[in-house]
Protein backbone atom coordinates (compact mmCIF):
# COMPACT_ATOMS: atom_id res chain seq x y z
CA UNK A 1 0.00 0.00 0.00
CA UNK A 2 1.16 3.57 -0.76
CA UNK A 3 3.27 4.76 2.25
CA UNK A 4 4.03 8.27 3.11
CA UNK A 5 7.32 8.63 5.88
CA UNK A 6 8.40 11.93 7.70
CA UNK A 7 10.20 12.43 10.48
CA UNK A 8 8.09 11.82 13.48
CA UNK A 9 10.02 13.09 15.85
CA UNK A 10 10.41 16.94 16.39
CA UNK A 11 13.43 18.75 14.78
CA UNK A 12 15.33 21.51 17.12
CA UNK A 13 17.85 23.57 15.40
CA UNK A 14 19.10 26.94 16.29
CA UNK A 15 18.41 30.18 14.95
CA UNK A 16 20.24 31.13 11.75
CA UNK A 17 20.96 27.49 10.98
CA UNK A 18 18.92 25.28 7.85
CA UNK A 19 16.78 23.21 9.08
CA UNK A 20 16.04 19.85 6.33
CA UNK A 21 12.92 17.77 6.57
CA UNK A 22 12.36 14.53 4.36
CA UNK A 23 9.83 13.31 3.23
CA UNK A 24 9.94 9.63 1.82
CA UNK A 25 7.84 7.44 -0.29
CA UNK A 26 6.65 4.18 -1.21
CA UNK A 27 4.38 2.25 -3.37
CA UNK A 28 4.01 5.69 -4.88
CA UNK A 29 4.16 7.75 -8.65
CA UNK A 30 2.81 10.95 -7.87
CA UNK A 31 2.69 13.37 -10.22
CA UNK A 32 3.38 16.55 -8.15
CA UNK A 33 4.63 16.86 -4.56
CA UNK A 34 3.11 19.82 -2.02
CA UNK A 35 5.02 21.01 1.37
CA UNK A 36 2.00 22.25 3.60
CA UNK A 37 2.63 24.40 7.30
CA UNK A 38 0.48 23.49 10.54
CA UNK A 39 0.41 25.93 13.49
CA UNK A 40 -1.32 24.55 16.61
CA UNK A 41 -5.63 24.76 16.56
CA UNK A 42 -5.12 25.96 12.74
CA UNK A 43 -5.04 24.43 9.07
CA UNK A 44 -2.63 23.77 7.22
CA UNK A 45 -1.25 26.82 5.07
CA UNK A 46 0.40 25.80 1.11
CA UNK A 47 4.11 26.83 1.02
CA UNK A 48 5.09 25.05 -2.41
CA UNK A 49 4.20 22.66 -5.31
CA UNK A 50 6.84 20.80 -7.21
CA UNK A 51 5.99 18.42 -10.48
CA UNK A 52 7.41 15.25 -11.09
CA UNK A 53 9.22 16.65 -13.85
CA UNK A 54 11.05 19.42 -11.34
CA UNK A 55 14.13 18.43 -9.46
CA UNK A 56 13.80 21.87 -7.57
CA UNK A 57 11.72 25.15 -6.44
CA UNK A 58 12.53 27.53 -4.39
CA UNK A 59 10.74 30.49 -2.46
CA UNK A 60 12.11 33.29 -0.69
CA UNK A 61 14.24 31.46 1.89
CA UNK A 62 12.23 28.00 1.22
CA UNK A 63 13.58 25.49 -0.81
CA UNK A 64 11.91 22.00 -1.49
CA UNK A 65 13.88 18.66 -4.03
CA UNK A 66 12.25 15.69 -5.59
CA UNK A 67 13.65 12.95 -6.65
CA UNK A 68 11.63 10.42 -8.16
CA UNK A 69 14.35 7.44 -8.05
CA UNK A 70 15.17 7.79 -4.38
CA UNK A 71 11.27 8.81 -4.37
CA UNK A 72 12.20 11.78 -1.61
CA UNK A 73 11.92 15.09 -1.03
CA UNK A 74 13.67 17.15 0.93
CA UNK A 75 12.58 20.81 1.97
CA UNK A 76 14.92 23.18 3.59
CA UNK A 77 14.39 26.47 5.33
CA UNK A 78 17.72 28.60 5.04
CA UNK A 79 18.29 31.16 7.81
CA UNK A 80 15.57 30.08 9.62
CA UNK A 81 13.91 31.77 12.69
CA UNK A 82 11.91 31.33 15.68
CA UNK A 83 8.72 32.15 13.81
CA UNK A 84 9.27 29.17 11.19
CA UNK A 85 8.72 26.89 14.06
CA UNK A 86 5.63 24.34 13.42
CA UNK A 87 4.74 21.73 12.12
CA UNK A 88 4.96 20.84 8.37
CA UNK A 89 3.23 18.52 6.17
CA UNK A 90 4.29 16.78 2.75
CA UNK A 91 1.66 16.09 0.38
CA UNK A 92 1.80 13.32 -2.80
CA UNK A 93 -0.90 13.53 -5.32
CA UNK A 94 -1.92 12.68 -8.54
CA UNK A 95 -4.99 13.85 -10.62
CA UNK A 96 -7.64 13.68 -8.11
CA UNK A 97 -6.26 12.67 -4.86
CA UNK A 98 -3.85 13.91 -2.89
CA UNK A 99 -2.15 12.06 0.65
CA UNK A 100 -0.81 13.58 2.98
CA UNK A 101 2.25 12.60 5.69
CA UNK A 102 2.19 12.57 9.14
CA UNK A 103 3.95 15.60 9.58
CA UNK A 104 7.26 16.71 11.22
CA UNK A 105 6.69 19.08 14.35
CA UNK A 106 9.99 21.76 13.61
CA UNK A 107 11.17 24.49 16.77
CA UNK A 108 13.68 26.72 16.18
CA UNK A 109 15.73 27.92 19.11
CA UNK A 110 16.85 31.66 19.93
CA UNK B 1 -11.07 37.83 -0.82
CA UNK B 2 -12.54 36.66 2.18
CA UNK B 3 -10.77 32.76 3.26
CA UNK B 4 -12.29 29.33 3.68
CA UNK B 5 -14.66 29.12 6.89
CA UNK B 6 -16.15 26.36 8.26
CA UNK B 7 -18.81 26.63 10.84
CA UNK B 8 -18.83 25.30 14.16
CA UNK B 9 -15.55 25.69 15.28
CA UNK B 10 -16.04 23.39 18.39
CA UNK B 11 -18.88 20.54 19.00
CA UNK B 12 -19.49 18.39 21.54
CA UNK B 13 -21.96 15.15 20.24
CA UNK B 14 -22.38 11.66 21.98
CA UNK B 15 -22.21 8.23 20.60
CA UNK B 16 -24.85 7.57 18.01
CA UNK B 17 -25.80 10.80 17.17
CA UNK B 18 -25.16 12.47 14.05
CA UNK B 19 -23.40 15.89 12.99
CA UNK B 20 -23.37 18.30 10.19
CA UNK B 21 -20.60 20.30 9.45
CA UNK B 22 -20.42 23.34 6.78
CA UNK B 23 -17.71 24.73 4.71
CA UNK B 24 -17.50 28.06 2.62
CA UNK B 25 -15.03 28.19 -0.01
CA UNK B 26 -12.95 30.90 -1.22
CA UNK B 27 -15.17 32.83 -3.80
CA UNK B 28 -14.67 31.72 -7.54
CA UNK B 29 -13.35 28.23 -5.82
CA UNK B 30 -15.25 25.30 -7.21
CA UNK B 31 -13.43 22.52 -5.37
CA UNK B 32 -14.08 21.65 -2.17
CA UNK B 33 -12.34 18.48 -0.01
CA UNK B 34 -12.14 17.31 3.12
CA UNK B 35 -10.16 16.38 5.90
CA UNK B 36 -10.43 14.32 8.88
CA UNK B 37 -7.18 14.73 11.70
CA UNK B 38 -6.03 12.75 14.00
CA UNK B 39 -2.70 12.37 16.18
CA UNK B 40 -2.23 8.93 15.10
CA UNK B 41 -3.20 9.11 11.38
CA UNK B 42 -2.38 12.61 10.50
CA UNK B 43 -4.94 14.10 7.51
CA UNK B 44 -7.02 11.80 5.84
CA UNK B 45 -8.55 12.54 2.61
CA UNK B 46 -12.71 11.70 3.13
CA UNK B 47 -13.59 13.31 -0.27
CA UNK B 48 -13.80 15.77 -2.91
CA UNK B 49 -16.65 17.71 -4.53
CA UNK B 50 -16.83 20.07 -7.76
CA UNK B 51 -19.88 21.16 -9.14
CA UNK B 52 -21.63 19.55 -6.91
CA UNK B 53 -20.26 16.41 -7.48
CA UNK B 54 -18.30 13.84 -5.95
CA UNK B 55 -15.16 13.69 -7.44
CA UNK B 56 -13.40 11.30 -5.54
CA UNK B 57 -13.49 9.66 -1.98
CA UNK B 58 -10.98 8.30 0.70
CA UNK B 59 -11.64 4.99 2.47
CA UNK B 60 -13.91 6.05 4.73
CA UNK B 61 -17.58 4.17 6.20
CA UNK B 62 -20.54 4.93 4.08
CA UNK B 63 -21.31 6.86 7.72
CA UNK B 64 -19.47 9.84 6.16
CA UNK B 65 -21.24 11.62 3.24
CA UNK B 66 -21.47 15.21 1.90
CA UNK B 67 -22.72 17.23 -0.59
CA UNK B 68 -21.79 20.45 -2.47
CA UNK B 69 -24.61 23.11 -3.54
CA UNK B 70 -24.84 25.59 -6.21
CA UNK B 71 -23.00 28.18 -5.08
CA UNK B 72 -20.26 25.98 -4.17
CA UNK B 73 -20.60 25.66 -0.57
CA UNK B 74 -20.17 22.07 1.29
CA UNK B 75 -21.56 20.04 4.29
CA UNK B 76 -20.36 17.01 5.38
CA UNK B 77 -22.33 14.82 7.66
CA UNK B 78 -21.31 11.90 10.00
CA UNK B 79 -24.39 9.56 11.62
CA UNK B 80 -24.13 7.02 14.18
CA UNK B 81 -21.11 8.51 15.92
CA UNK B 82 -18.28 6.49 17.04
CA UNK B 83 -16.09 7.96 19.94
CA UNK B 84 -13.11 7.14 17.00
CA UNK B 85 -15.11 10.20 14.90
CA UNK B 86 -13.44 12.73 17.45
CA UNK B 87 -10.78 14.82 15.28
CA UNK B 88 -10.41 18.12 13.91
CA UNK B 89 -12.35 18.49 10.51
CA UNK B 90 -10.73 20.63 7.54
CA UNK B 91 -11.75 21.85 4.35
CA UNK B 92 -9.69 23.28 1.08
CA UNK B 93 -10.64 24.70 -1.58
CA UNK B 94 -9.29 25.43 -4.89
CA UNK B 95 -9.96 26.74 -8.22
CA UNK B 96 -10.17 23.67 -10.32
CA UNK B 97 -8.01 20.60 -10.68
CA UNK B 98 -8.48 17.38 -8.79
CA UNK B 99 -8.09 17.53 -4.68
CA UNK B 100 -4.39 18.62 -4.23
CA UNK B 101 -3.20 19.34 -7.97
CA UNK B 102 -3.08 23.01 -7.38
CA UNK B 103 -2.96 25.45 -3.98
CA UNK B 104 -5.39 24.21 -1.62
CA UNK B 105 -6.46 26.68 0.68
CA UNK B 106 -7.39 25.41 4.17
CA UNK B 107 -10.21 26.35 6.92
CA UNK B 108 -9.63 26.66 10.16
CA UNK B 109 -11.06 23.56 11.43
CA UNK B 110 -14.09 22.60 12.77
CA UNK B 111 -13.09 20.13 16.25
CA UNK B 112 -15.12 17.34 16.93
CA UNK B 113 -15.55 15.86 20.04
CA UNK B 114 -17.46 12.33 20.57
CA UNK B 115 -18.34 11.23 24.35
Amino acid sequence: SQKIEQNSEALNIQEGKTATLTCNYTNYSPAYLQWYRQDPGRGPVFLLLIRENEKEKRKERLKVTFDTTLKQSLFHITASQPADSATYLCALGGYQKVTFGIGTKLQVIP
Amino acid sequence: KAGVTQTPRYLIKTRGQQVTLSCSPISGHRSVSWYQQTPGQGLQFLFEYFSETQRNKGNFPGRFSGRQFSNSRSEMNVSTLELGDSALYLCASQASGGAGYNEQFFGPGTRLTVL
